[in-house]
C-alpha cells in the first residue's frame, strides 16, 4: 500500500514571498503520478500541478513548481510570489499507474497555508 | 461548462438512518469516484465507477454502496449511519481509463454529512 506524508500541518508566508510545502511518499511502484491539490474554504479540490514519475523534468505551472526527487520519494511544492488567494489547504496525492483497475488517489493529511499581508 | 455538481450540499441525519448522495460529472466524463474527507484529514477513496462498472472499492464497510447510471451520474448510499460517518463526501470525475491520471480529476464541492 502507498502512503503519503505531509509533515507540515501549517505554514505561513507573506504576500509576494516564496514558500515550499513538503511531501514524501512510500511506494514499491515504479510507474505512478503525483499531484498537488488545493482546497480553499469553498471545499472544492482544485488541481494545482501534476508530475509523471517517468519524467525527470520537474513540472511547473505559472507560479507553482515542484521538486521531484524520485530516489528520495520526495515531492515538494514551491509557490512563488504568494498571493492572498493562495490561502488554502494543500494536499499531496499519489496515484499508481493502473490498467483496468481503479485509478485511486492516496492523499496526505494536508498543509494549511496562510498568506498574510 | 458546468463542473462536477453534488447534491445536497449539506445534510443532517440521525444514527441508523440511510442517506443517498448524488453526483453529476462533467459532460463527457465517464468515470466517477467517491471520497470521504473526515475533518482535519485528507480524502479517503471509497469507490470508482467507469462506464457503469465498479472499478475499485476502498476499505469501507458494506454499508457503503454506489452505482453509476447510463448518463454517468452516480449515487453513493450509506445505510445504518454511524456518528463516524460524519464527513465531507467528495465526488470526482474524469474521462476515465488511462486518461484519469493524464488529465487529472475534477472534484465537486462535496456534501457535508452530519450524523447526530
Amino acid at each position: 500500500a502507498q502512503t503519503v506524508t505531509q509533515s507540515q500541518p501549517e505554514m505561513s508566508v507573506q504576500e509576494a514571498e516564496t514558500v515550499t510545502l513538503s511531501c514524501t511518499y512510500d511506494t514499491s511502484e515504479n510507474n505512478y503520478y503525483l499531484f498537488w491539490y488545493k482546497q480553499p474554504p469553498s471545499r472544492q479540490m482544485i488541481l494545482v500541478i501534476r508530475q509523471e514519475a517517468y519524467k525527470q523534468q520537474n513540472a511547473t505551472e505559472n507560479r507553482f513548481s515542484v521538486n521531484f526527487q524520485k530516489a528520495a520519494k520526495s515531492f515538494s511544492l514551491k509557490i512563488s510570489d504568494s498571493q492572498l488567494g493562495d490561502t488554502a489547504m494543500y494536499f499531496c496525492a499519489f496515484m499508481k499507474h493502473a490498467t483496468g483497475t481503479a485509478s485511486k488517489l492516496t492523499f496526505g493529511t494536508g498543509t494549511r497555508l496562510q498568506v498574510t499581508l | 461548462d458546468a463542473g462536477v455538481t453534488q447534491s445536497p450540499t449539506h445534510l443532517i441525519k440521525t444514527r441508523g438512518q440511510h442517506v443517498t448522495l448524488r453526483c453529476s460529472p462533467i459532460s463527457g466524463h465517464k468515470s466517477v469516484s467517491w471520497y470521504q474527507q473526515v475533518l482535519g484529514q485528507g480524502p479517503q477513496f471509497i469507490f470508482q465507477y467507469y462506464e457503469k462498472e465498479e472499478r475499485g472499492r476502498g476499505n469501507f464497510p458494506d454499508r457503503f454502496s454506489a452505482r453509476q447510471f447510463p448518463n454517468y451520474s452516480s449515487e453513493l448510499n450509506v445505510n445504518a449511519l454511524l456518528l463516524g460517518d460524519s464527513a465531507l463526501y467528495l465526488c470526482a470525475s474524469s474521462w476515465g481509463g488511462q486518461a484519469g491520471p493524464i488529465f487529472g480529476y475534477t472534484f465537486g464541492s462535496g456534501t457535508r454529512l452530519t450524523v447526530v
